[in-house]
């Protein structure tokens, strides 16, 4: 799969493949970091979050890394399904679960069957 | 399943009317809430925090006369859209953070559109 920068819209994998999605954060003092999963004219949903004490999560199909050093968080989802099209957000927040999140645009992942 | 309702998920309503919406947390107590707004092919905007037991908390550029905040208690907070004209339509989200988990959950979402 191509890791593509937040500034295009769309990335689109071949079923199967797997999938990159790439996200800068602004904010150095984040210190909490969650990727949401966006179905059309539904809610995000939670797909899988990391602190800043960490520089790799896994979850089911999904990993999520954090370079601090450079403000880059990305999401791997291996074996990329139809099911896994939808557009993707990765946030940022400080402290915690209590205080605003901050939202990245937005990539469309289109999976090819 | 769902850990945030919201209601309705669809409401059209006449220009000039006021429209409320409602955020719950199903199984869990959330002393804040996030109000959110997110147009088409957009990223999601923090409209205000919704405080349990004071007043709420508004982004910059969002008015709070316009938009009511009410967190009635522990699992309610609502969101009402006074005055609504065509501008306001929009999709209006919800979230609350589960503080046992610290993850922020968010509702299915209201689809706004004003006639």
């Amino acid at each position: 799969g191509e890791s593509v920068g937040l500034h295009l819209p769309t990335l689109s994998v071949q079923e199967g493949d797997n999938s990159i999605i790439n996200c800068a954060y602004s904010n150095s003092a984040s210190d909490y970091f969650i990727w949401y999963k966006q179905e059309s004219g539904k809610g995000p949903q939670f797909i899988i979050d990391i602190r800043s004490n960490m520089d790799k999560r896994q979850g089911q199909r999904v990993t999520v890394l954090l370079n601090k050093t450079v403000k880059h968080l990305s999401l791997q989802i291996a074996a990329t399904q139809p099911g896994d099209s939808a557009v993707y957000f990765c946030a940022e927040n400080i402290a915690g679960a209590n205080s605003k999140l901050t939202f990245g645009k937005g990539i469309t992942l289109s999976v090819r069957p | 399943g769902a850990v945030v309702s919201q209601h309705p998920s669809r409401v059209i309503c006449k220009s000039g009317t006021s429209v409320k919406i409602e955020c719950r947390s199903l199984d869990f107590q959330a002393t804040t809430m996030f109000w959110y707004r997110q147009f088409p092919k957009q990223s999601l905007m923090l409209m205000a925090t919704s405080n349990e037991g004071s007043k709420a908390t508004y982004e910059q550029g969002v008015e709070k006369d316009k938009f009511l905040i009410n967190h009635a208690s522990l699992t309610l907070s609502t969101l009402t859209v006074t005055s609504a004209h065509p501008e306001d339509s929009s999709f209006y989200i919800c979230s609350a953070p589960r503080t046992s988990t610290d993850t922020q959950y968010f509702g299915p979402g209201t689809r706004l559109t004003v006639l």
